[in-house]
């Protein structure tokens, strides 16, 4: 069954910790980004790997850490210095670098408490 | 700054009834415009997708593009109830990833 697997579904954080979120895709895709959603908000762009080892930031970066070892993955860390990390997260994967659809994960609900 | 935008909504319609939803982008040189839609506390799935002027059908959803107008809007024919959900308009330009509106919100009344 091919598709983008993200997990936790939920998870949740105290302050000051960090958190890494799990994001797989099987489709053989080279391209995978991160998005945020915040209530009533669009998705903005966290992070994007347009081949593995090479990654780029996007519109709100700050606080977050992303590597891309393998094809497959691309774990998404939301470290402390993340002010307001509480948040719906995004996977999504293209077949190739920025010019076809993207698709997306189930996402990760995460909670600062 | 590449921008997408979209009236939030809610828009009503009645079961059976055309639903028009429409979104404008910045960027001239935009090349690819998607239509996904998210249900609440789920993610976004694609739908349709549109890359020259025109019109694109898929079954009860037409998309249309008007580069020149900058302007792309998706046509949800027969509207369900099941269709009640919040619609993405999304622009792909250059070498950038996917810009995403805000979205618009459709409530189909049964």
């Amino acid at each position: 069954d091919g598709g983008i697997t993200q997990s936790p579904k939920y998870l949740f954080r105290k302050e000051g910790q960090n958190v890494t979120l799990s994001c797989e895709q099987n489709l053989n895709h080279d391209a995978m980004y991160w998005y945020r959603q915040d209530p009533g908000q669009g998705l903005r762009l966290i992070y994007y790997s347009q081949i593995v080892n090479d990654f780029q930031k996007g519109d709100i970066a700050e606080g977050y850490s992303v590597s891309r070892e393998k094809k497959e993955s691309f774990p998404l860390t939301v470290t402390s210095a993340q002010k307001n990390p509480t948040a719906f997260y995004l996977c999504a994967s293209s077949r190739t670098a920025m010019n076809t659809e993207a698709f997306f994960g189930q996402g990760t609900r995460l909670t600062v408490v | 700054q590449k921008e997408v935008e979209q009236n939030s909504g809610p828009l009503s319609v009645p079961e059976g009834a055309i639903a028009s939803l429409n979104c404008t982008y910045s960027d001239r040189g935009s090349q690819s415009f998607f239509w996904y839609r998210q249900y609440s506390g789920k993610s976004p799935e694609l739908i349709m997708f549109i890359y020259s002027n025109g019109d694109k059908e898929d079954g009860r959803f037409t998309a249309q593009l008007n580069k020149a107008s900058q302007y792309v809007s998706l046509l949800i024919r027969d509207s369900q109830p099941s269709d009640s959900a919040t619609y993405l308009c999304a622009v792909l330009s250059g070498n950038t990833p996917l810009v995403f509106g805000k979205g618009t919100r459709l409530s189909v009344i049964a």
